[in-house]
């Protein structure tokens, strides 16, 4: 069974740069065709697509975030770290971890999600 | 960017009623589309991927069809459990993105 948890603050002020961590369980980025991304959810609102990461360390980035977003992966600590500059209040979202295999576009894994507030 | 647009914004039912949520694409995204469902305070669950194929384990009375452009999700008899709410995602191109979902209410 495949298993996902995000941590990080809680509460980070503006302009300050977010880390988000996401731990995995039974599966690993050593094994090909496995990708682990990143997903936001607002308060009330939609999803948004933010970045991945596949075993082959590919990299693939949301184009309207791409420049503040940096996804890294510490294979044999099955963690995978995403970090966003200049954050803002209206970031303020549930971020969840998603695990996806290559090729498949979906993501079948989800970690509970961790809401991070942006406030000054 | 693609767009995903879903309609209704609202739907609802009463328990044993057939549903359909539609969700439209800016442009061509072949059968590349997925459905998820999510609870309140919870993480979304996968249904539906490629348009019409249902993830192992969701049960027979969630069906999809569509392609390029228009897409449908079906609920053939709602269960209680059912009413929550309900997104479409393309993954023709990166970035992989969101319909605005569509909550299923009780009536």
């Amino acid at each position: 069974q495949i298993t996902l948890k995000e941590s990080g603050p809680a509460l980070v002020k503006p302009t300050q740069t977010l880390t988000l961590t996401c731990t995995f369980s039974g599966v690993s980025l050593s094994t090909t065709g496995v990708g682990v991304g990143w997903i936001r959810q607002p308060p009330g609102k939609a999803l948004e697509w933010l970045a991945l990461i596949y075993w082959d360390d590919d990299k693939r980035y949301s184009p309207s975030l791409k420049n503040r977003l940096t996804i890294t992966k510490d294979t044999p600590k099955n963690q995978v770290v995403l970090t966003v500059t200049n954050m803002d209040p209206v970031d303020t979202a549930t971020y969840f971890c998603v695990h996806t295999f290559y090729g498949s576009g979906t993501y079948d894994y989800w970690g509970q999600g961790t809401l991070v507030t942006v406030s000054s | 960017d693609i767009q995903m647009t879903q309609s209704p914004s609202t739907l609802s039912a009463f328990v044993g009623d057939r549903v359909t949520i539609t969700c439209r694409a800016s442009q061509t995204i072949t059968t590349w589309l997925a459905w998820y469902q999510q609870k309140p305070g919870k993480a979304p669950k996968l249904l539906i991927y490629k348009a019409s194929n249902l993830e192992s384990g969701v049960p027979s009375r969630f069906s999809g069809s569509g392609s390029g452009t228009e897409f449908t999700l079906t609920i053939s008899s709602l269960q209680p459990d059912d009413f929550a709410t309900y997104y479409c995602q393309q993954y023709d191109t990166y970035s992989y993105t969101f319909g605005q979902g569509t909550k299923l209410e009780i009536k």
